[in-house]
């Protein structure tokens, strides 16, 4: 399996506070990535890396902002986080730009 | 518009019964199409790749083959530990697209 770690698990929040999700790889993968899960919906990107400091947005990533300053270390940010910002949070990773993804076990979060 | 779209939305089988799980897709030009498997409250697991028209693959009791319009996961004889959901995604030049997935229940 690929040693992707995500912190934390799950996590209750108040609209409005700042939120920090942690992926860390032990791969060495170029290429991390931040989907959101919706019932209803397919994962949905929010941002992706291509490298330390090199980040760019995905379909949905209002509201989200992200930072990348070690190879194995991707942060998302809800700067102020809102109830539609509840979701379940993976990040992925992999070695080339392609579909195959290797995803960490997903970290739940409630904005109440 | 590029879309994915999966069906049925749900599936139950007795063991040994044998189905297919659809992936039908409009892009503007296919790089590449991906099975996964994802367990409840889990990441999804990579499955398969398939890239062009008339490519099959094979793992276990899982086969996955692709046409121009859409993609088939074949499930022979499954078994109770078969039972997830299985996700589609292609993957028209940079962006990949997933699907809502069909969660399959096998019954012992």
């Amino acid at each position: 399996d690929a040693g992707i770690t995500q912190s934390p698990r799950h996590k209750v929040t108040e609209t409005g506070t700042p939120v920090t999700l942690r992926c860390h790889q032990t791969e060495n993968h170029r290429y991390m990535y931040w989907y959101r899960q919706d019932p209803g919906h397919g994962l949905r990107l929010i941002h992706y890396s291509y490298g330390v400091k090199d980040t760019d947005k995905g379909e949905v990533s209002d509201g989200y902002s992200v930072s990348r300053s070690k190879t194995e270390d991707f942060l998302l940010t809800l700067e102020s986080a809102t109830s539609s910002q509840t979701s379940v949070y993976f990040c992925a990773i992999s070695e080339q730009p392609t579909g195959e993804l290797f995803f960490g076990e997903g970290s739940r979060l409630t904005v109440l | 518009e590029d879309q994915v779209t999966q069906s049925p939305e749900a599936l139950r089988l007795q063991e040994g019964e044998s189905s297919s799980l659809n992936c039908s897709y409009t892009v503007s030009g296919l790089r590449g199409l991906f099975w996964y498997r994802q367990d409840p409250g889990k990441g999804p697991e990579f499955l398969f790749t398939l890239y062009s028209a008339g490519e099959e693959k094979e793992k276990e009791r899982l086969k996955a083959t692709l046409t121009k319009k859409e993609s088939f996961l074949h499930i022979t004889a499954p078994k109770p530990e078969d039972s997830a959901t299985y996700l589609c995604a292609v993957q028209p030049l940079d962006k990949l697209i997933f699907g809502t997935g069909t969660r399959l229940q096998v019954f012992p």
